[in-house]
């Protein structure tokens, strides 16, 4: 079973600052997804990483995924307000539609 | 749909009592999904359905949980003798096709508190 651990499980920050968030496991992925949720809403699709390396930018958002293909990162340039919410990993393994997910991170921008 | 649909929206049930959460995925996804998240918790891997059929059952918690899914469309997710611990958010995700890199659309989830 694929364990993923993320970091931090909390943050608060203040408007403009940046921020990572890192999504790790002993593990091999063949894909890795970054999801975000709101209160009272299910999880909403960010981005698929699939290639060791890969680097994808979402407006001020980027997503890395580690060489190994073992972790990842997301970074936030200039955080707003609009930022707060709940951030998941989730990766592919063998089995197709079992997502293994992280235990996510608690983001909070300060205005 | 526009969406993924879930109702209800929220459940409050008497332990022992049996609860039935219902999923309406989009119109043409073949595959559903089915997660439970706990408060404060990533999502937990319950079931899912390529069509009307579920491979891998693995995730579902004990013999009290069963879910099925009828003409590749509405899926209901039972829990029979319902438990405290079963408290939690019920999330149903559906995607076009199956496959490691699919986009899940997610519905809002059934809360369900179990007294």
């Amino acid at each position: 079973t694929q364990l993923l651990e993320q970091s931090p499980q909390f943050l608060s920050i203040q408007e403009g600052e940046n921020l990572t968030v890192y999504c790790n496991s002993s593990s091999v992925f063949s894909s890795l997804q970054w999801y975000r949720q709101e209160p009272g809403e299910g999880p909403v699709l960010l981005v698929t990483v699939v290639t060791g390396g890969e680097v994808k930018k979402l407006k001020r958002l980027t997503f890395q995924f580690g060489d190994a293909r073992k972790d990842s990162s997301l970074h936030i340039t200039a955080a707003q307000p609009g930022d707060t919410g709940l951030y998941l990993c989730a990766a592919g393994g063998t089995s197709y539609g079992k997502l293994t997910f992280g235990q996510g991170t608690i983001l909070t921008v300060h205005p | 749909g526009a969406g993924v649909s879930q109702s209800p929206s929220n459940k409050v049930t008497e332990k022992g009592k049996d609860v039935e959460l219902r999923c309406d995925p989009i119109s043409g996804h073949t595959a559903l999904y089915w997660y439970r998240q706990r408060l404060g918790q990533g999502l937990e891997f319950l079931i899912y359905f390529q069509g009307n059929s579920a491979p891998d059952k693995s995730g579902l918690p004990s013999d009290r949980f069963s879910a099925e899914r009828t003409g590749e469309s509405v899926s209901t997710l039972t829990i029979q003798r319902t438990q405290q611990e079963d408290s939690a958010v019920y999330l149903c995700a559906s995607s076009l096709a199956w496959g490691p890199n699919e986009k899940l659309f997610f519905g809002s989830g059934t809360q369900l508190s179990v007294l």
